[in-house]
């Protein structure tokens, strides 16, 4: 079964732009998650996603939206990208919004020049 | 407001050796899970092992357990038998029962040596 995956693997955008990051869940699952992973620290949480809703947001500016669509994948965009937006974005999957373990994929590296 | 603090960045062991990971957590919630989670190089994070507050006995996968103290608010991943591919970043993590958002530590970078 397929896990997790996320594309692009890498990207780099410039000050000022804008940028989609998108995510397909495990088969079967329909909670999505996206967190932010600055270099040296641990992974930040930014959205989660449950049945096509947004169910909880984390302290991140409005330039940061997403979406889920009826087949549960997720895609992340983020405005007017800055210098320290440069990160791993991860999505990860559950089967349900809680209580569930998380399975993430591989990342997303952002590089804003 | 929950926390997880990891205190030694890198740690390491000698192959074939245990190794034991440190994490300590705070909440108010008398419900949670607690996780470890796996970060190779290339970025995936791999889920480890789980442990329920309420669980009475420590949770063990394979060559993993998590040493559950309670009072203590610790959470200790323990690795037995080290294998060169263990080499990676472990992060541990909390999430509070009825939620959907995992708090992270600012993890620890094992290298397991030949």
């Amino acid at each position: 079964d397929a896990g997790v995956t996320q594309s692009p693997t890498h990207l780099i955008k410039t000050r000022g732009q804008q940028v989609t990051l998108r995510c397909s869940p495990i088969s079967g699952h329909k909670s999505v998650s996206w967190y932010q992973q600055v270099l040296g620290q641990g992974p930040q949480f930014i959205f989660q996603y449950y049945e096509k809703e947004e169910r909880g947001r984390g302290n991140f500016p409005d330039r940061f939206s997403a979406r889920q669509f009826p087949n549960y994948s997720s895609e992340l965009n983020v405005n007017a990208l800055l210098l320290g937006d440069s990160a791993l974005y991860l999505c990860a999957s559950s089967i349900r919004g809680v209580n569930t373990e998380a399975f993430f994929g591989q990342g997303t590296r952002l590089t804003v020049v | 407001a929950q926390k997880i603090t990891q205190t030694q960045p890198g740690m390491f062991v000698q192959e074939k050796e245990a190794v034991t990971l440190d994490c300590t957590y705070d909440t108010s919630d008398p419900s949670y899970g607690l996780f470890w989670y796996k970060q190779p190089s290339s970025g995936e994070m791999i889920f480890l092992i789980y442990q329920g507050s309420y669980d009475q006995q420590n949770a063990t996968e394979g060559r993993y357990s998590l040493n559950f103290q309670k009072a203590r608010k610790s959470a200790n991943l323990v690795i037995s038998a080290s294998q060169l591919g263990d080499s990676a970043m472990y992060f541990c993590a909390m999430r509070e029962t009825g939620t959907y958002k995992y708090i992270f530590g600012t993890g620890t970078r094992l290298k397991v040596l030949a």
